[in-house]
Parts: structure tokens; sequence; C-alpha cells
């Protein structure tokens, strides 16, 4: 069983750029949900994405913004990066509808803002 | 809006010895799910355990278990024979379960634990 994979594993970007992270969900597993943590802090709820559709938002700006493909993968995106940005990016896969809902993570994508 | 407590910001335990870690949420809802995972220096999130609101039964996983009083919406992790693998920051998480919603994960702020030789 492959587990939750995640890409790329560090980025730097300079402030105003957009920056794409990408995210393969665990075998089995039909929702993805991405999650931003900041240095020392608990992960922060982003989105989630089901059946390729938006499932739920955190509270974060329409800059970010994401895509869930046919095969469950998801993709991460922020516009316009702010120096805020930087932080570990996590994504979650889980199996919607499963009376044990538990999110599985991936190592993150580390992301530096200059 | 659910919130996740966790008191202790640091904790140290030596090896072989029990350690025992707080938190404490807040919710209106009667069903949800607990979680404590483990993040380690590499950084990836990893299940420890999860209890199901509905189970009066307290969670066990190995050396790991918890105290879950739902009454007063308390929920620790003890560590028994803590190895020196356990070092970690160790999050609390809770998830709606009702209908509709994302499930999404609310954190506490973590616990970081040291394990001394």
């Amino acid at each position: 069983e492959t587990g939750v994979t995640q890409s790329p594993t560090h980025l730097i970007k300079t402030r105003g750029q957009q920056v794409t992270l990408r995210c393969s969900s665990q075998s089995g597993h039909n929702t993805v949900s991405w999650y931003q943590q900041a240095l020392g802090q608990g992960p922060q709820f982003i989105f989630q994405y089901y059946r390729e559709e938006e499932n739920g938002r955190g509270n974060f700006p329409p800059r970010f913004s994401g895509l869930q493909f046919p095969n469950y993968s998801s993709e991460l995106n922020v516009n316009a990066l702010e120096l805020d940005d930087s932080a570990l990016y996590l994504c979650a896969s889980s199996s919607a509808g499963g009376l044990q809902e538990t999110q599985y993570f991936g190592p993150g994508t580390r992301l530096l803002v200059l | 809006a659910q919130t996740v407590t966790q008191s202790q910001p640091e904790m140290s335990v030596q090896e072989a010895e029990t350690v025992t870690l707080s938190c404490t949420y807040d919710t209106s809802e009667s069903d949800y799910y607990l979680f404590w995972y483990k993040q380690p220096p590499s950084r990836q999130m990893i299940l420890v355990i999860r209890q199901e609101a509905y189970k009066q039964q307290n969670a066990t996983e190995n050396r790991f278990s918890v105290n879950f009083q739902k009454a007063a919406k308390s929920f620790s992790l003890k560590i028994s024979d803590s190895q020196l693998g356990d070092a970690a920051m160790y999050f609390c998480a809770y998830s709606s379960i009702s209908s509709g919603s994302a499930r999404q994960l609310t954190f506490g702020s973590g616990t970081q634990l040291t394990v001394l030789p």
C-alpha cells in the first residue's frame, strides 16, 4: 500500500510569485485535505477536496486554491505569495463515507518566501 | 467553532517511564473523533491513536492509551515504557462527524516531548 506523497520537498519563492504544490493520496482514499503549519504552531486547515469538488474551506483567502484530479491526487496553488506564506504545507488523504475517516499525512512541502 | 488546547508546551520523561500529555477541547457537538498525532523532526505527521466520542471505552494502541473524559472535554495521552523514538511534537486534534461537514482536523498547539536516556 502506497502512502501519501508530496512534491516538492522544499521550495524557495519570492514575494508576488505563484506556487503549485502536489499531493498523491494513499491507495483507496478519495478525499484530500491541505493544511498550513507555521513554525512552532499546529496545522491550520486550508481546504478539502472530495470527488474533485471543494468540500470545505478554512479561513484562507481566495489566492489559495486547489484542484483534485480523477485519480484523487491534488494540487494546492498559491498566488501572489506573501512572506507570511512561508510554512510547511501538509496534505492528508482519507476515505470519505467510511466509519473511520482518519486522515493520513504526507511528509509535507517546506515553502520559504523571500 | 471547535477549539483544542494543549497547556503543556514541553514535557520530558525518563526512558522506560510513563508520561501523560494533556488535551482539552471545546465543542457543542455530541459525536466527534479525537486524535493524537506525533510529528518527529522529519516533519511527517503520524497517527498515534484515535477515539470515537460515542465509545465509552478508552482507546489503546500498544504502549499508547488515552483517558477520554467526555463530560470534562478532556483527552489525555499516556505513553508507557517511553522509548527514545517517542521523542517528538505531539498534537491533539478534533474532527467533527456531522453530515455535510468537511471532517477537517482542528489541532492544538502541540507538546514537545523529550525522552531522556
